[in-house]
């Protein structure tokens, strides 16, 4: 089974600081892994995806995540937070013998402090 | 092109009435997944069409909801007898096939209200 762990379930940041986003998976297969933003009353939008070729992802809006085997994780940062980043982040992983459902984490809610 | 669309956006219902939810996938993407978004569970997958296969339902709460999805397009949720523990957002998502290396498009969602 496949499973996330959003090790934070709100982070605060000041603007033009960085963010780091937590996030730990289990899978018993080699995993794709994404990372979805949902801002206040729109849809999962996604930011980034890792489907076992380079270790380090870049995504949308200055978003990077790097997947590290050996510490099951795939925590997203970004070197300097802006206002419109506040939103709730999801850590996500997809089942490949379950016709890639994803299994969602918890969340991240992200608050910018101007 | 077009996103996922999803109708109606809210919709309002008192316990015991059915309801159903339409989703409108991306033209030409063979899969497509219902996701719920509540408070006390999360985000939960809860079901798979892919193409003419058979669905996988793996997902669904109870016996109360079912999915079909006709001529590979379009697709609708229904639920029978509501509770207010339905109450939630329910997503769709489509994606051009089943693979790790696709990805999945969603829709805004449909905010359900079980009175």
């Amino acid at each position: 089974a496949q499973s996330v762990t959003q090790l934070d379930s709100h982070v605060s940041v000041s603007e033009g600081t960085p963010v780091l986003l937590r996030c730990n998976y289990s899978s018993s297969y080699s995993p794709s892994l994404f990372w979805y933003v949902q801002h206040p009353n729109k849809g999962l939008q996604l930011l980034l995806k890792y489907t076992s070729a380079a270790t380090l992802v870049k995504g949308i809006n200055g978003f990077e995540a790097e997947f590290k085997k050996s510490e099951t994780s795939f925590h997203l940062t970004k070197p300097s937070a802006h206002m419109s980043d506040a939103a709730e982040y999801f850590c996500v992983v997809s089942d490949p013998v379950g016709n890639e459902k994803l299994t969602f984490g918890t969340g991240t809610r992200l608050t910018i402090i101007p | 092109g077009a996103g996922v669309s999803q109708s109606p956006s809210n919709k309002v219902t008192e316990k015991g009435k059915d309801v159903e939810l339409r989703c409108d996938p991306i033209s030409g993407h063979t899969a497509l997944y219902w996701y719920r978004q509540s408070l006390g569970q999360g985000l939960e997958f809860l079901i798979y069409f892919q193409g003419n296969s058979a669905p996988d339902k793996s997902g669904l709460p109870s016996d109360r909801f079912s999915a079909e999805r006709t001529g590979g397009s379009v697709s609708t949720l229904t639920i029978q007898r509501t509770q207010q523990e339905d109450s939630a957002v329910y997503l769709c998502a489509s994606s051009p096939g089943t693979s790790g290396s696709y990805t999945q498009y969603f829709g805004p969602g449909t905010r359900l209200t079980v009175l």
